[in-house]
């Protein structure tokens, strides 16, 4: 069964403070991984595909990582203005576009 | 550019009632077009998928059923709402192949 989990949870940083996301996949085929950017009572934002291995995708602060069988989302000296929830979520070969996403990682960075 | 509208963005209906929720994309033609639902600690989850006028395919058998009479249009029903049906409902819409970009979500509520 294809399946998304991402960790932590739940995560602090103080402002400045570099850390990473993680997100591991089993999906039986890969077409691609994706990360958003959920604020509370909105849509998720899109940020990043990640297509195959050993690709990187970066934006601003971030930096989307890629390995066969997880993903990374690093953030370089954060600010309160990326405090959200990161979600991650896969696309196997021969779907519609259905995405199966993990259940997130809240990120608060403090002042 | 391409937009997805959807609405309303919260709703408080009684058990028992009906219920439609509407989404459209502009700028973009032959969508693949979703709704998902988002539920407290857990992470969204496909509820309907649609790659044309007129084909819907279900996810989760629930109490809920979608329509999609307009290439760019997309709707959520329910004849009689339950308590279990509360939560986060989203549109997204995209090309084959490619990430799914979402809407501001509704907030349902079943009293």
């Amino acid at each position: 069964e294809d399946q998304v989990t991402q960790s932590p949870e739940a995560l602090r940083l103080q402002e400045g403070e570099s850390s990473s996301l993680n997100c591991s996949y089993t999906v039986s085929g890969l077409r691609g991984l994706f990360w958003y950017r959920q604020d509370p009572g909105k849509g998720p934002e899109f940020l990043f595909t990640l297509y195959s291995a050993g690709e990187e995708k970066e934006k601003e602060r971030l930096k989307a990582t890629l390995t066969k069988k997880e993903s990374f989302l690093h953030i370089t000296a954060p600010k309160p203005e990326d405090s959200a929830t990161y979600l991650c979520a896969v696309q196997a070969r021969g779907s519609q576009g259905n995405l199966i996403f993990g259940k997130g990682t809240k990120l608060s960075v403090k002042p | 550019s391409q937009t997805i509208h959807q609405w309303p963005a919260t709703l408080v209906q009684p058990v028992g009632s009906p219920l439609s929720l509407e989404c459209t994309v502009e700028g973009t033609s032959n969508p693949n077009l979703y709704w998902y639902r988002q539920a407290a600690g857990r992470g969204l989850q496909l509820l309907f998928y649609s790659v044309g006028i007129g084909q819907i395919s279900s996810e989760v058998p629930q109490n809920l059923s979608a329509s999609r009479p307009q290439d760019r249009q997309f709707i959520l029903s329910s004849k009689k709402l339950l308590l279990s049906d509360s939560g986060f409902y989203l549109c997204a819409w995209s090309a084959v192949g490619t990430e799914a970009f979402f809407g501001q979500g509704t907030r349902l509520t079943v009293v």
